[in-house]
């Protein structure tokens, strides 16, 4: 299937700093979502995007559909422990069939 | 409350043992999906379903198969567990319509074959 190239593939980082992390593709994609897994559960929904150039925020993350529809970004600011774990983009593809395809995943640790 | 719900969380089992994971929702969703995740590492599609009697194979190749007899639930199972079957399972929903296939995901089950 379609592959989303997710970076960086992991992060080391001290408390406070702001996080960048995104998602590209050559195809186009008609939704945008960010996921946030903590270890042995399940992924939770952040953010997400339906719009190529939306811009939005959850509390100290933003999220933006990139205007080609070919990637997006999510940004952390002012990290604290509890944003450690692993942080998935998913697209659905335009024109493609239901379903979405996944990124493998940024792991945020956060240095005390 | 709406939610998605997986049992058991944990199952530690013996190769050859018969086994079914159950996922269940509140969602109201006609879509479900079954994901295959080994430990920090990417997402596998194994089966999915758009509504009662519907099922399909996902992009994983998997020895599961899967039912949707009703709409709340989509449980998946094992005739015979083996070793390489050791990995998390995944279940989320989605529902149709102008919102895309936006999908939750329900808490997991761990599932060790010994």
């Amino acid at each position: 299937g379609q592959q989303l190239n997710q970076s960086p593939q992991s992060m080391f980082i001290q408390e406070g700093e702001d996080v960048s992390m995104n998602c590209t593709s050559s195809s186009i994609f008609n939704t945008w979502l960010w996921y946030k897994q903590d270890p042995g559960e399940g992924p939770v929904l952040l953010i997400a995007l339906y719009k190529a150039g939306e811009l939005t925020s959850n509390g100290r993350l933003t999220a933006q559909f990139g205007i080609t529809r070919k990637d997006s970004f999510l940004n952390i600011s002012a990290s604290i422990p509890s944003d450690v774990g692993i942080y998935f983009c998913a697209g659905q593809l335009l024109g493609g069939a239901d379903g979405l395809t996944f990124g493998k995943g940024t792991h945020l640790i956060i240095q005390p | 409350e709406a939610d998605i719900y997986q049992t058991p969380r944990y199952l530690v089992i013996g190769t050859g043992k018969k086994i079914t994971l159950e996922c269940s929702q509140t969602m109201g969703h006609d879509k479900m999906y079954w994901y295959q995740q080994d430990p920090g590492m990417e997402l596998h599609l194994i089966h999915y379903s758009y509504g009662v009697n519907s099922t399909e194979k996902g992009d994983l190749s998997s020895e599961s198969t899967v039912s949707r007899i009703r709409t709340e639930h989509f449980p998946l199972t094992l005739e015979s567990a083996r070793p390489s079957h050791t990995s998390q399972y995944l279940c989320a929903t989605a529902t149709s319509g102008g919102a895309g296939d936006t999908q939750y995901f329900g808490p997991g089950t761990r599932l060790t074959v010994l």
